[in-house]
């Protein structure tokens, strides 16, 4: 089926490891997302990519690397997890930037301990 | 049906009643107007958008209005149903690529 998936849907990891949250979509989309959402601060833009090969800081970019070899896949990775990286994780993509609608998978649960 | 005037983070309403969500937006620049709905465990759902270039637009169930005046959108819901009952994010556009997301308002429908 056509969509977004985010895998896996629940992770917990110790500090100091290294994490991989994958994010595959099949509508080949230009633009995908990483956010992540805690309570009190909302969904927060963490990395996006405009198309292949092409990524940019969001405004929480700290602590995390992206890559985005193929359009349909954007990975996000913890390389040294903390604590303050639990968080809720969440991918979405769209098909021009932000004044179309983006359209986001399930999330992540991500616990770091 | 229920209102409410200001952004509050939790609204009540009565199953068959009319819902409205309001969301004061911040950049004057902002272009682009999209409200989310989010059920527990899910990720974010598309409702519907609006351009600056309209005050209001029409979807099923769902109208969103936007003053630009009083930088202020909201979201109506008709005849709310037990479904409906969810969190609900108003997102500016004030760039070319980035979301700005408001703080969520809970809807929570009685029966």
């Amino acid at each position: 089926d056509a969509g977004i998936t985010q895998s896996p849907r629940y992770k917990i990891t110790e500090t100091g490891r290294q994490v991989t949250l994958m994010c595959h979509q099949t509508w080949s989309h230009s633009y995908m997302f990483w956010y992540r959402q805690d309570l009190g601060h909302g969904l927060r833009l963490i990395y996006y990519s405009a198309a292949a090969d092409i990524t940019d800081k969001g405004e929480v970019p700290d602590g995390y690397v992206v890559s985005r070899s193929k359009t349909e896949n954007f990975p996000l990775t913890l390389e040294s997890a903390t604590r303050s990286q639990t968080s809720v994780y969440f991918c979405a993509s769209s098909d021009q930037g932000a004044d179309q609608p983006q359209h986001f998978g399930d999330g992540t649960r991500l616990s770091i301990l | 049906g229920e209102s409410v005037g200001l952004h509050l983070p939790t609204l009540s309403v009565q199953e068959g009643d009319n819902s409205i969500i309001n969301c004061a937006y911040s950049n004057s620049a902002s272009d682009y107007f999209i409200w989310y709905k989010q059920e527990s465990g899910k990720g974010p759902q598309f409702i519907i958008d609006i351009r600056s270039n309209m005050d209001k637009r029409q979807g099923q169930r769902v109208t969103v209005l936007l003053n630009k005046t009083v930088k202020h959108l909201s979201l109506q819901i008709a005849a709310t149903q037990p479904g409906d009952s969810a969190v609900y994010f108003c997102a500016e556009n004030p760039n070319d690529y980035k979301l700005s997301f408001g703080a969520g308002t809970t809807v929570t429908v009685r029966a």
